[in-house]
């Protein structure tokens, strides 16, 4: 069974930093690309980031780009998002989803990890 | 970027009625030489995350029931549930994956009147 678990949001004040982890089981991790796709709480799905197999691609929504970046450890079946520079509109259940190729473009996304709250405020 | 625009926002329809979604993007996600649609459809039940239904605009997920249908090409989409169940209340997204960024539609609540 594909399994992806999500860790690692919390509380955090403007300005400061925090990583997500995104642990994956059930499949061939390194054959496929990864992203992670946020809910702000009661609104709809943004995509965040991606990440090809090889991490040869790499990309961001511009809502995050230089402030975000994704990571992954192919030995550890393990996706990140290490998040500097937090804002209050960053507020969001995280999610970590399965690409079906090994490309960033072209996603769709199954599964998806339940999740991981991460709240910026003071 | 390629905005998503689904419409209605929500809808109530009766248990065994038909619920109709659309979807519409700003800009053609069919690929001409493959002659594929780059849309996909989710539903999200409360508290859950969001879970594949079709792909390639038609193409329904495994283990997605056949009361839903997708359809469309271009810029129009349309999700149909042909009879609405009670486990179908949900919210229904639709994606576009024919460019970068990759982009979501607002979202229709799909709820029993």
């Amino acid at each position: 069974e594909v399994q992806l678990v999500v860790s690692g949001g919390g509380l955090v004040q403007p300005g400061r930093s925090l990583r997500l982890s995104c642990k994956a089981s059930g499949f061939a991790f390194d054959d496929y690309s990864m992203h992670w796709v946020r809910q702000a709480p009661g609104k709809g799905l943004e995509w965040v980031s991606g990440i090809s197999w090889n991490t040869d691609d790499i990309d961001y929504a511009d809502s995050v780009k230089g402030r975000f970046t994704i990571s992954r450890d192919n030995g550890k079946n393990s996706l990140y998002l290490q998040m500097n520079s937090l804002r209050p509109e960053d507020t969001a259940l995280y999610y970590c989803a399965k690409g079906p190729l090994t490309t960033v473009t072209s996603s769709w996304f199954a599964p998806w990890g339940q999740g991981t709250l991460v709240t910026v405020s003071s | 970027d390629i905005v998503m625009t689904q419409s209605p926002d929500s809808l109530a329809v009766s248990l065994g009625e038909r619920a109709t979604i659309n979807c519409k993007s700003s800009q053609n996600v069919l690929y001409s030489s493959s002659n594929k649609n780059y849309l996909a459809w989710y539903q999200q039940k409360p508290g859950q995350p969001p879970k594949l239904l079709f792909t390639w605009a038609s193409t329904r997920e495994s283990g997605v029931p056949d009361r839903f249908s997708g359809s469309g090409s271009g810029t129009d989409f349309t999700l149909t549930i042909s009879s609405l169940q009670a486990e179908d209340v949900a919210v229904y997204y639709c994606q576009q994956y024919y460019s970068m960024p990759l982009t979501f539609g607002g979202g229709t609540k799909v709820e029993i009147k």
